[in-house]
C-alpha cells in the first residue's frame, strides 16, 4: 500500500461527457503527479502540482485540466471525452528521497 | 534527463537471480538512477535508487558501474510475483519536485 488514494477505481462513461478523478497523496507529500496509460502504451506524464501550484506540464490535452487544493488533494478533470481517452490514470505523490509513490489508478472507459 | 536504454524483454527461472541491465551513457554527475516496476496494470512501484555507490534494500540490489554509464538491477531470488515491467529512469533528485519520465522498460517473465 503506497498510501496514495485514487477514486474512483473504475469509471464508465460516454463520449462527450466530463469526469473528475481524485487523488489524495500521502500525508505530508506536497507534490502530486498525474500520468496516463492507454492500453499497451507506456506511462505518459500529464502534469505535476507542488503545494498548490502547477510545476510541470507534459502531454496533457487542452480538454484536460487539473488542480491541487489547499489540503493537497488533487483532481484531474477530463472533458469532451473521446474513445481514445480510455486509459488508466495514475496519480503519484513525491517522497523525500525523490521517489514517487503511485496510487492504484482510475480505469476510465469511454463508450 | 539522460536517456536510458533497456532490453525489451527478459526471462529467468524462479528462484534464480534476475539481472536487469540499463544503459545511461549520457548521465550527468548530479543525476540519480531510479528503478520502478509495474505489475500488470497496477500502479508503478518504487524499487530502489542510487547515485554512484551500489545500493541494496529488501527488494533488490542496484549496481552502478564506476563510470556511471550503466547499471544493473538484481532481484536475488526471483519469484513468480516479480513478473512485471521494470523501468530504469535517470533524473535529478530534487525533493520530489521533479517529474519522472518513463520509457518502455524491460518486461521480465519469471518462469516456474
Amino acid at each position: 500500500d503506497s498510501g496514495v488514494t485514487q477514486t474512483p477505481k473504475h469509471l464508465i462513461t460516454a463520449t462527450g461527457q466530463r469526469v473528475t478523478l481524485r487523488c489524495s497523496p500521502r500525508s505530508g507529500d506536497l507534490s502530486v503527479y498525474w500520468y496516463q496509460q492507454s492500453l499497451d502504451q507506456g506511462l505518459q506524464f500529464l502534469i505535476q502540482y507542488y503545494n498548490g501550484e502547477e510545476r510541470a506540464k507534459g502531454n496533457i490535452l487542452e480538454r484536460f485540466s487539473a488542480q491541487q487544493f489547499p489540503d493537497l488533494h488533487s483532481e484531474l478533470n477530463l472533458s469532451s471525452l473521446e474513445l481514445g481517452d480510455s486509459a488508466l490514470y495514475f496519480c503519484a505523490g513525491g517522497g523525500k528521497g525523490g521517489e514517487l509513490f503511485f496510487g492504484e489508478g482510475s480505469r476510465l472507459t469511454v463508450l | 534527463d539522460a536517456k536510458t536504454t533497456q532490453p525489451p524483454s527478459m526471462d529467468c527461472a524462479e528462484g534464480r537471480a534476475a539481472n536487469l541491465p540499463c544503459n545511461h551513457s549520457t548521465i550527468s554527475g548530479n543525476e540519480y538512477v531510479y528503478w520502478y516496476r509495474q505489475i500488470h496494470s497496477q500502479g508503478p512501484q518504487y524499487i530502489i535508487h542510487g547515485l554512484k555507490n551500489n545500493e541494496t534494500n529488501e527488494m533488490a540490489s542496484l549496481i552502478i558501474t564506476e563510470d556511471r554509464k550503466s547499471s544493473t538491477l538484481i532481484l536475488p531470488h526471483a519469484t513468480l510475483r516479480d513478473t512485471a515491467v521494470y523501468y530504469c529512469i535517470v533524473r535529478l533528485r530534487r525533493d520530489s519536485s521533479y517529474k519522472l519520465i518513463f520509457g518502455s522498460g524491460t518486461r521480465l517473465l519469471v518462469r516456474p
